[in-house]
């Protein structure tokens, strides 16, 4: 198996611009997550699916941000508009059980200028 | 939320020496798991330890977990300097069934050849 898989591997936009982050789980995953990681606050995480539905989004920080999960293959994260303080990187992950280990992507590092 | 406290937040060793990690963390769990995440790269999954055992071997790796105290510890023997890393532990709760992971700031182990 490849493994969590994540495009683009670096971004760097503009302030103001949508940003759109993308992630293909391991298949037969039914928990799918965003996390996002910087310095300043370390690993945190946004949102969490299960068999494609969210359940927890209570870590996206603000309505600029949204998630989808159109399919069992298939996630993005929007940011609409980026700003300089959501430089960071983001880490999708992929679980088959509830409880079980994590696998993460190699992330996507992002820059807002 | 429930999140593992990593003590202590770096660490430097010799290539040989073993190297303890502890995690500390606040309500009852299902399990603790340990991650790792070298420089520039995802987190990669190291062990799971259950609420109902004491200790687990995997390799070089020894986890214990005292539930008593609300604490576990991570050893490496033998370390190496590919050992170099953060590592972090991530308490699996009851409440959500394992579902949610909360990361800390992690422990970075430094291991000089």
């Amino acid at each position: 198996d490849a493994g969590v898989i994540q495009s683009p591997r670096h971004e760097v936009t503009e302030m103001g611009q949508e940003v759109t982050l993308r992630c293909k789980p391991i298949s037969g995953h039914d928990y799918l997550f965003w996390y996002r990681q910087t310095m300043m606050r370390g690993l945190e995480l946004l949102i969490y699916f299960n068999n494609n539905v969210p359940i927890d989004d209570s870590g996206m920080p603000e309505d600029r941000f949204s998630a989808k999960m159109p399919n069992a293959s298939f996630s993005t994260l929007k940011i609409q508009p980026s700003e300089p303080r959501d430089s960071a990187v983001y880490f999708c992950a992929s679980r088959m059980l509830a409880g079980g280990e994590q696998f993460f992507g190699p992330g996507t590092r992002l820059t807002v200028l | 939320s429930q999140q593992g406290e990593e003590d202590p937040q770096a660490l430097s060793i010799q290539e040989g020496e073993n190297a303890t990690m502890n995690c500390s963390y606040k309500t009852s769990i299902n399990n603790l798991q340990w991650y790792r995440q070298n420089s520039g790269r995802g987190l990669v999954h190291l062990i799971l330890i259950r609420s109902n055992e004491r200790e687990k071997h995997s390799g070089r790796l020894r986890v214990t977990l005292d539930t008593s105290k609300k604490s576990s510890s991570l050893l490496i023997t033998a370390s190496r300097a590919a050992d170099t890393a953060s590592y972090f532990c991530a308490p699996a709760t009851r409440e959500t069934s394992g579902s949610r992971l909360t990361f800390g700031e992690g422990t970075q182990l430094t291991v000089n050849p």
